[in-house]
């Protein structure tokens, strides 16, 4: 059974930092592409930020572009979310999903239950 | 970036209704279009990828189809468990845009 479960969520003051992880389990998580995705209290998802299988090729939004860092341990089966410089906008439910991509289509087919994070003085 | 438009935001429909979302790309992304079904307070489902083919154990009253910019998911007899808000989500390019979501309630 695919399982991903985020962690490390929690209130931080503005500026502040949090790194957030992303265990998998049930799945050769080197094969896939994993996503961040975040979603404000009551609003929509936005997609923030993706990685490759062997952590090589990165992308993300422009709203959390030189703040933000994605990044994978493959022999942890772990995603991470490395979240600097924190605003009060950052403000979410943070999800990890994952992304087979098959021949170049991609979506993301199992996302963990979320990690809230709060940030506020 | 590619902007991703729902509409409508909102709908009221009963079960057994047909209803149709429609989702607009603001380039031609081909059929490099997700839809997604989230329940309020979990997680978001995953329903069709490539415009139209459904994942598995998705029922068979959803189906999704278009391509290059404009974009359609339709379920053909709504059922209590359908009420959820929607969402089209593009794959052609980073970041991959999301449309604002569609609420789907219970007339």
């Amino acid at each position: 059974e695919v399982q991903l479960v985020e962690s490390g969520g929690g209130l931080v003051q503005p500026g502040g930092s949090l790194r957030l992880s992303c265990a998998a389990s049930g799945f050769t998580f080197s094969s896939y592409w994993m996503h961040w995705v975040r979603q404000a209290p009551t609003k929509g998802l936005v997609w923030v930020s993706r990685i490759s299988g062997d952590g090589t090729d990165t992308a993300y939004a422009d709203s959390v572009k030189g703040r933000f860092t994605i990044s994978r341990d493959n022999a942890k089966n772990t995603l991470y979310l490395q979240m600097n410089s924190l605003r009060a906008e950052d403000t979410a439910v943070y999800y990890c999903a994952r992304d087979p991509c098959p021949n170049g289509v991609c979506f993301l087919d199992y996302w963990g239950q979320g990690t809230l994070v709060p940030v506020s003085s | 970036d590619i902007q991703m438009t729902q509409s409508p935001a909102s709908l009221s429909a009963s079960v057994g209704d047909r209803l149709t979302i429609t989702c607009r790309a603001s380039q031609s992304i081909g059929s490099s279009l997700n839809w997604y079904q989230q329940r309020p307070g979990k997680a978001p489902n995953f329903l069709i990828y490539a415009a139209s083919i459904l994942q598995s154990e998705v029922p068979s009253r959803f189906s999704g189809s278009g391509s290059g910019s404009y974009f359609t998911l339709t379920i053909s007899s709504l059922q209590p468990e359908d009420f959820a808000t929607y969402y089209c989500q593009q794959s052609h390019r980073t970041p991959y845009t999301f449309g604002q979501g569609t609420k789907l309630e219970i007339k």
